[in-house]
């Protein structure tokens, strides 16, 4: 599975717009992006997951550029029910499922 | 409600007991796997399954021990719990290879 590298933490305030970028220069051909979220004491929670360019759910937003070495994820004007850690998984997992996760981003939604 | 399945939500063993953590999906998903998360810690993965009697191991299997003996359910057995086993364990179901996984609520486990 390709290597990620993401922001171990981010602020923003309300109503604000939040773009955490992804980081996955070894991304292989078959390999999708999927991103999570986690809440304290919860299991993680799929958000989107994209292939290439863009994609858009009723959540967030998921833009892949054309080389597919990085993904941002998007999250229009952030309230504080935001407040999260944010997965990045890439990989297409071939003939089996081995999803690893790191350690994500915290993103703190601050009034 | 559909939905992956985790008991017991707590548990608090000795160290040298042997318990089964249990995980059932009801939404007819093939692949399903177990991982412990640590505090600040992201989550790794101990074993995963592909379907009913198949099975594999992860990242930090040693301790564990799963079977798969059908499509809904996939038990996670310690066998001699030590304290480095406290941790929070989720279950997770995936309907295809790409991902989009499920997760249930996550069993808090302490060993003393």
């Amino acid at each position: 599975l390709a290597k990620t590298t993401q922001p171990i933490s981010m602020d923003s305030y309300e109503g604000q717009e939040v773009n955490i970028t992804c980081s996955h220069n070894n991304i292989a051909t078959n390999d999708y992006i999927t991103w999570y979220q986690q809440f304290p004491s919860q299991g993680p929670r799929f958000i989107i997951q994209g292939y290439k360019t863009k994609v858009t759910n009723e959540v967030a937003s998921l833009f892949i550029p054309a080389d597919r070495k990085s993904s941002t994820l998007s999250l229009p004007r952030v309230s504080l029910s935001d407040t999260a850690v944010y997965y990045c998984l890439v990989g297409d997992f071939g003939g089996y499922q081995k999803v690893t996760f790191g350690t994500g981003t915290k993103l703190q939604v601050i009034p | 409600n559909a939905g992956v399945t985790q008991t017991p939500k707590f548990q608090v063993l000795k160290t040298g007991q042997s318990m089964t953590l249990q995980c059932a999906q009801d939404m007819n998903h093939e692949y399903m796997s177990w991982y412990r998360q640590d505090p600040g810690m992201g989550l790794r993965l101990i074993h995963y399954s592909v379907g009913a009697g198949i099975t594999d191991q992860g990242e930090v299997p040693n301790g564990y021990n799963v079977s798969r003996s059908t499509t809904e359910d996939f038990p996670l057995r310690l066998l001699s719990a030590a304290p480095s086993q406290t941790s929070v364990y989720f279950c997770a179901s995936s309907y295809d290879r790409a991902g989009g996984y499920t997760f249930g609520s996550g069993t808090r486990l302490t060993v003393v």
